[in-house]
């Protein structure tokens, strides 16, 4: 049980394009979900949270026109990188935690962004 | 800022020795942590959790060891096995901050034949 599927796993996209990742919980409601980048050797940097039904928090630093976020259901999320570039080419990952549940987060596989 | 941090950036050990990855943190409102694994392109995979008013949890081959006195985790693994090798994180809840969590720096672990 318990789990998050993002789609695409990879994606290459040119410079100045838009991409959207998908964010699902396949078993279960996530009421919060996160997203995350990480850069290649790396720790995880949180980029914002995103609760259903209401606009999404942005860790410092995070630019929210840049990176869309919408949590429309209990377990879709999805983020889109607006005009992206190179800089962009990163590892998104997002997690999710059990509606109601306790502090534990499900992550997804991640998605592979590579801007050209 | 806060964080939490690593000591160790890699950690070796041969295989069938225990390995200990150890973690400091900062931010002392902090009531959860995590350790989570994770393997080369791929998200991070829990391994196991421990709440501040816990000192010591066990799990399958691995213990993770809570010292709020200096603000200080690690996790032990016994009897390292070549699937082991991966990086390592550690992670915190604030309390307060909802589930928002905040990883460390990360130790990769090489499991030596």
């Amino acid at each position: 049980g318990a789990v998050v599927s993002q789609h695409p796993s990879w994606v290459i996209c040119k410079s100045g394009t838009s991409v959207k990742i998908e964010c699902r919980s396949l078993d279960f409601q996530a009421t919060t979900m996160f997203w995350y980048r990480q850069f290649p050797k790396q720790s995880l940097m949180l980029m914002a949270t995103s609760n259903e039904g209401s606009k999404a928090t942005y860790e410092q630093g995070v630019e929210k026109d840049k990176f869309l976020i919408n949590h429309a259901s209990l377990t879709l999320s999805t983020l889109t990188v607006t005009s992206a570039h190179p800089e962009d080419s990163s590892f998104y990952i997002c997690s999710a935690t059990v509606a109601g549940g306790q502090n534990e987060q499900y992550f997804g596989p991640g998605t592979r962004l590579t801007v050209t | 800022g806060e964080s939490v941090g690593l000591h160790l950036p890699t950690l070796s050990v041969q295989e069938g020795d225990n390995s200990i990855i150890n973690c400091a943190y900062s931010n002392s409102a902090s009531d959860y942590f995590i350790w989570y694994k994770q393997e080369s392109g791929k998200g991070p995979q829990f391994i196991i959790d421990i709440r501040s008013n816990m000192d010591k949890r066990q799990g399958q081959r691995v213990t993770v060891l809570l010292n709020k006195t200096v603000k200080h985790l690690s996790l032990q693994i016994a009897a390292t096995q070549p699937g082991d090798s991966a990086v390592y994180f550690c992670a915190e809840n604030p309390f307060g901050g909802g589930f928002k969590t905040i990883f460390g720096a990360g130790t990769r672990l090489f499991v030596k034949a």
